[in-house]
């Protein structure tokens, strides 16, 4: 079975550029998170779909971040425009169904602010 | 809101000793609580998950896990390590009925050879 992919792996920008991260998950999952993990902390929820609507983005810095699943599979989450704080990894994991609780996680992606 | 504790950011242990990895959570609520594992540049993996019953909660790789509600502690345990448990390691706690993780700070495990 496949895991979670993402892409890129690496990303440099420089602050007030946008940049865009993408995210497979697992075949038949139909609940996808984006998390941040900044250096030194551990990941953050910024948003959770199930399926294709959005059950958490409490977290979302609205004002900047973005994301979106359409047809309940691939996702891509936005930062428009960056800032030097938003250099983190961003984790997108999967999961297949209520009850379960088990996320499967993917590499991740580097963005790196300057 | 819940939130999880881990008080060592770091933990060197020889090769073949026994480890425990602290893990303390807060929440008004009844809540699961998990272990997950990352390895270098690599995505998170769930170590072992407590959802009910046994407090006791045996996962992948050897480790091992308690539940102790009075002292609201989940600590992780591995009776010998091996140079390949070198990894972060971070506790995770979810309230009943939502699947929302809050992680904790994570606990660098290095293992000297």
């Amino acid at each position: 079975e496949a895991g979670v992919a993402q892409s890129p792996r690496y990303k440099i920008i420089e602050k007030r550029q946008s940049v865009a991260f993408w995210c497979n998950p697992i075949s038949g999952h139909a609940t996808l998170y984006w998390y941040q993990q900044i250096l030194g902390q551990g990941p953050k929820l910024l948003i959770q779909f199930q399926n294709n609507g959005v059950v958490d983005d409490s977290q979302l810095p609205k004002d900047r971040f973005s994301a979106e699943r359409l047809k309940g599979v691939d996702s891509t989450l936005k930062i428009q425009p960056a800032k030097l704080e938003d250099s983190a990894v961003y984790l997108c994991a999967s999961s297949t169904q209520q009850g379960i609780y088990e996320q499967y996680f993917g590499p991740g992606t580097r963005l790196t602010v300057t | 809101a819940q939130s999880v504790t881990q008080l060592d950011s770091q933990v060197p242990v020889f090769e073949e000793a026994p480890v425990e990895l602290r893990c303390n959570y807060s929440s008004s609520v009844s809540v699961y609580l998990f272990w997950y594992v990352q390895y270098p540049n690599q995505g998170l993996q769930l170590l072992l998950k407590y959802l009910s019953g046994s407090t006791l909660v045996k996962g992948i790789n050897g480790f091992e896990a308690e539940f102790n509600k009075s002292q609201t502690s989940f600590h992780l345990r591995k009776p010998s390590v091996h140079i390949s448990d070198t990894a972060e390691y971070f506790c995770a706690v979810s309230n009943f009925g939502n699947e929302k993780l809050t992680f904790g700070t994570g606990t660098r495990l290095t293992i000297i050879p």
